[in-house]
C-alpha cells in the first residue's frame, strides 16, 4: 500500500543534543513538507520542498535542517539551536500543482527531557 | 502574511445534535481544504473547495465556500460519537501548493 511512513513514532532527546526525523513515501509524490504541532494547536509549516535537491523555509524554519537527496525522503534535522523542540512533528506530501490535498504520515512526537 | 482563523475553538454537542465549524482567512483563497485528525492521530484530506459559492456533500457532512472565497464552513448534522477529532481547514498560499491552516475546530460528542 502506498502512504508516508514517519518514524520513530516516540523520540526522547537530551537538551543540546541533535535528532534526525525519517519521512519516507511511496505515493510518487513530488512535494513534501514538515509541519509543527504544539498540543491544542494548528499546524505551523517548518521546511517544504517541491522537487529533488530543492527546499524552502517555511514560517519557523529556525533551529531546523532538511534534506532532499531522493524523490521518496525528506528528513527532518531538529537542532541544539531549536529553543522549544518538544511538539508532534508530521510530515506530508502531495502531487505537484495547486489543487490536491495532502498526504500526511502518522507522526513523530518528541519529548526534550 | 495570510491568516486562517477557525471558530469556535472546542465544541462539545450532545449525540444527534448538529455542529457547524467557521473558518476565515485575511485573503483571498484560491481554493479551501478541510481535514480531520482523530484524537492522537494525523489529519487525513476530507475535501477541496475551487469554486465561489460552491457547496459540496459527504453523507452527513456538508461543506461550504463563500461568495467572495474568503471563508467556508463544515457542518455536521446529526453527530456520532465517530465524528470525534479535530476539523481544520487550509488555505493555498503563493504561488505553490503550500498550505496554511487554520488553528482547528476541537469537536467532543456525548453520547
Amino acid at each position: 500500500d502506498g502512504g508516508i511512513t514517519q518514524s520513530p513514532k516516540y523520540l526522547f532527546r537530551k537538551e543540546g543534543q541533535n535528532v534526525t526525523l525519517s519521512c519516507e513515501q511511496n505515493l510518487n509524490h513530488d512535494a513534501m513538507y514538515w509541519y509543527r504541532q504544539d498540543p491544542g494547536q494548528g499546524l505551523r509549516l517548518i521546511y517544504y520542498s517541491q522537487i529533488v535537491n530543492d527546499f524552502q523555509k517555511g514560517d519557523i524554519a529556525e533551529g531546523y535542517s532538511v534534506s532532499r537527496e531522493k524523490k521518496e525522503s525528506f528528513p527532518l534535522t531538529v537542532t541544539s539551536a531549536q529553543k522549544n523542540p518538544t511538539a508532534f512533528y508530521l510530515c506530508a506530501s502531495s502531487m505537484q500543482g495547486r489543487f490536491y490535498g495532502y498526504t500526511f504520515g502518522s507522526g513523530t512526537r518528541l519529548t526534550v527531557v | 502574511g495570510q491568516q486562517v482563523m477557525q471558530i469556535p475553538q472546542y465544541q462539545h454537542v450532545q449525540e444527534g445534535e448538529d455542529f457547524t465549524t467557521y473558518c476565515n482567512s485575511s485573503t483571498t483563497l484560491s481554493n479551501i481544504q478541510w481535514y480531520k485528525q482523530r484524537p492522537g492521530g494525523h489529519p487525513v484530506f476530507l475535501i477541496q473547495l475551487v469554486k465561489s459559492g460552491e457547496v459540496k456533500k459527504q453523507k452527513r457532512l456538508t461543506f461550504q465556500f463563500g461568495e467572495a472565497k474568503k471563508n467556508s464552513s463544515l457542518h455536521i448534522t446529526a453527530t456520532q460519537t465517530t465524528d470525534v477529532g479535530t476539523y481544520f481547514c487550509a488555505g493555498l498560499r503563493g504561488a505553490g501548493n503550500m498550505l496554511t491552516f487554520g488553528g482547528g475546530t476541537r469537536l467532543m460528542v456525548k453520547p
